[in-house]
């Protein structure tokens, strides 16, 4: 398949610990944001999503949380296995441009080392 | 699975040729988009449909173009084929604006290489 994120940053850590995938944004005006897995040669798959009114929001092993002050996102990952080694991207949408347009980050890396 | 489908899975052009990507959304959705996927980065936004009518566009230029039917799947065309347009080329579906949800659920991709 193909290899997706050649020049990645890439965060190693060992099975059963948590993990945290930080992304910042630029854009004051976004108002959702999405955390999305993508292993190689498939398509990204959606992992948990936020709102801007909202500061956390859990999932299952999964949490986002939303720091608006600071426009940065993260995802935790508890109990990590090796099935969520992949690439990880944050997107946002922002209002007012009309067209519900998601723009994603340059992605990070997980490997989980068993 | 999302239920968004996509053909072919790879593909084989020469530079000037064109070529046609084809999208099934998922039942229920209305709004296909449409992502380009170079090597190393982040998807990037092509252009939206929405009940057949184009719903925005980002920085392609024209020879990139699109279609979406009344069954909601949807073609992306690009002519005149040049070797940065080797990419993976993702679509993405969703329920619609009037339901006020913007999740995006993404196919497996098409695999352009153009030589």
């Amino acid at each position: 398949g193909e290899s997706v994120g050649l020049h990645l940053p890439t965060l190693s850590v060992q099975e059963g610990d948590n993990s945290i995938i930080n992304c910042a944004y630029s854009n004051s005006a976004s108002d959702y944001f999405i955390w999305y897995k993508q292993e190689s040669g498939k398509g990204p798959q959606f992992i948990i999503d936020i709102r801007s009114n909202m500061d956390k929001r859990q999932g299952q092993r999964v949490t986002v949380l939303l720091n608006k002050t600071v426009k940065h996102l993260s995802l935790q990952i508890a109990a990590t296995q090796p099935g969520d080694s992949a690439v990880y991207f944050c997107a946002e949408i922002s209002r007012g441009t009309g067209r519900r347009a998601l723009t994603f980050g340059s992605g990070t890396r997980l490997q989980v080392q068993p | 699975e999302t239920g968004v489908t996509q053909s072919p899975t790879h593909l084989i052009k020469t530079r000037g040729q064109q070529v046609t990507l084809r999208c099934s959304s998922q039942s229920g959705h209305n709004t296909v988009s449409w992502y380009q996927q170079a090597l190393g980065q982040g998807p990037q936004f092509i252009f939206q449909y929405y009940r057949e009518e184009e719903n925005g566009r980002g920085n392609f230029p024209p020879r990139f173009s699109g279609l979406q039917f009344p069954n909601y799947s949807s073609e992306l065309n690009v002519n005149a084929l040049e070797l940065d347009d080797s990419a993976l080329y993702l679509c993405a579906s969703s329920p619609g604006a009037e339901t006020s949800t913007d999740t995006q659920y993404f196919g497996p991709g098409t695999r352009l290489t153009v030589l």
